[in-house]
């Protein structure tokens, strides 16, 4: 069946343009998860829903960075006035149930952001 | 501080050599730990989970709580296994998963 999908697959944005990246969990999934990855590292939290509830926005870096998931399903993550330092990847994960522990996330390929 | 550290960034082998990927964690509570696996041109996606004490393509990990240590295991390494592996803590349970800076795995004909 189809996996997470995410678009773009690439962004390039100029200093302080605002960007949209969106997530397509996988049907039925009632979790999905964001991730930063900067080069060379892991994975860092970014945020969680559980259908189209924000759960969890602990790890958004500052206030340029909102997320939302209004149905439930398709989530976005826009990212204002963008900056250097927001270059990464962005991944995005989803599982089936709330997440309780012991839960497979799904990943999707990311979004590999540039901020020139 | 929740953390996970996997001390290596390149570890390369020969095929057929034992292969140990090291993942140390710091967590006070019952930790939660997983292998995520992510091979060339593929998305990330997960190897093994502690709780279920699986092989998976020949990997084995097991958690020890007095060394706070999840290393991944196998005995013959497969140019296949070639990936760069990451470590994952999720602590109490809340899905958020704590990465560590992950390893490449090089396994070299």
């Amino acid at each position: 069946g189809a996996g997470v999908s995410q678009s773009p697959r690439y962004k390039v944005a100029k200093r302080g343009q605002d960007v949209a990246l969106r997530c397509d969990p996988i049907s039925g999934h009632v979790s999905l998860f964001w991730y930063q990855q900067a080069l060379g590292q892991g994975p860092e939290f970014l945020t969680y829903f559980q259908n189209e509830a924000q759960l969890d926005k602990s790890g958004l870096p500052s206030d340029r960075f909102f997320a939302e998931r209004p149905e439930g399903s398709v989530s976005t993550l826009k990212i204002q006035r963008t900056q250097q330092e927001d270059s990464a990847v962005y991944l995005c994960a989803s599982s089936r149930y709330p997440n309780t522990g012991g839960e497979t996330q799904y990943f999707g390929p990311g979004t590999r952001l540039l901020v020139l | 501080a929740q953390r996970v550290t996997q001390p290596e960034k390149l570890l390369s082998v020969f095929k057929g050599a034992p292969v140990e990927l090291k993942c140390n964690y710091s967590y006070s509570g019952s930790p939660e730990l997983f292998w995520y696996v992510q091979y060339s041109r593929q998305r990330l996606q997960l190897l093994l989970r502690h709780i279920s004490r699986e092989s998976i393509k020949g990997f084995t990990a097991d958690l020890n709580k007095g060394e706070t240590s999840f290393h991944l295991k196998k005995p013959f390494a497969q140019e296949e296994d070639s990936a760069m592996y990451y470590c994952a803590l999720n602590p109490s349970n809340t899905g958020k998963l704590i990465f560590g800076q992950g390893t490449t795995l090089q396994v070299k004909p």
